[in-house]
């Protein structure tokens, strides 16, 4: 089956600067990738995903690339903010026609320091 | 407002004891899944449905249980069977076609007395 990596676990920035995280892929078959964001006690929340046949997206501060030679997709977040803490997750699924499974990397802990 | 609703936020057993989680969205969604997390990993597929009346396991479901008798509705057992049962437990519901996004509900802490 599939599996995600994502790295790293934690990463620290100060307010302002950007934010990276990557992840990779195992199946090539892949063509749906999410990005969320989870707060202390909620649930995850959808912030951006791109589809395989697009090479990047972009939606204000968050953007995210994939590279689907190279299996690996990352978030980018630029101009950080304190409200930008929280744990991040990527995914990765595979269209069957029907809804989809995601299958999740282990999460990256932002934290955005004044 | 659309959404999910999971309940209770947090809920205790005890040894030997069956609990049930509730799931309800009013996104008019097909598609429900259950996930568990645990600290320092990602989210882990339990169970899914992708239509009323059917469901599949997922990557552990040993130790737990679900029923799709509503659309709207979509409750997970944890049985006396699952020995680590402590987690936080997400729902998630999506449309029923290829690679739409999962909305998750708030979770479910379930903690062994």
């Amino acid at each position: 089956g599939e599996n995600v990596e994502q790295h790293p676990s934690t990463l620290s920035v100060q307010e302002g600067d950007s934010a990276v995280i990557k992840c990779t892929y195992s199946d090539s078959a892949s063509n749906y990738f999410p990005w969320y964001k989870q707060e202390l006690g909620k649930g995850p929340q959808l912030i951006i995903d791109i589809r395989s046949n697009v090479g990047e997206k972009k939606d204000q501060r968050i953007a995210v690339t994939l590279n689907k030679t190279a299996k690996h997709f990352s978030l980018h977040i630029t101009e950080t903010q304190p409200e930008d803490s929280a744990v991040y997750f990527c995914a990765a699924s595979i269209g069957t026609g029907t809804a989809s499974k995601l299958t999740f990397g282990t999460g990256t802990r932002l934290q955005v320091t004044l | 407002d659309g959404g999910i609703t999971q309940s209770p936020k947090y809920l205790f057993r005890k040894e030997g004891q069956n609990v049930t989680l509730s799931c309800e969205q009013n996104l008019n969604h097909d598609a429900m899944y259950w996930y568990r997390q645990d600290p320092g990993q990602g989210l882990r597929l339990i169970y899914y449905s992708q239509i009323v009346n059917d469901f599949q396991k997922g990557d552990i479901a040993e130790g737990y249980s679900v029923s799709r008798e509503k659309k709207e509705s979509f409750p997970l057992a944890v049985t006396s069977a699952q020995k680590n049962p402590t987690a936080f437990y997400l729902c998630a519901s999506t449309m029923r076609y290829d690679n739409q996004p999962q909305h998750f509900g708030d979770g479910t802490r379930l903690s062994i007395l």
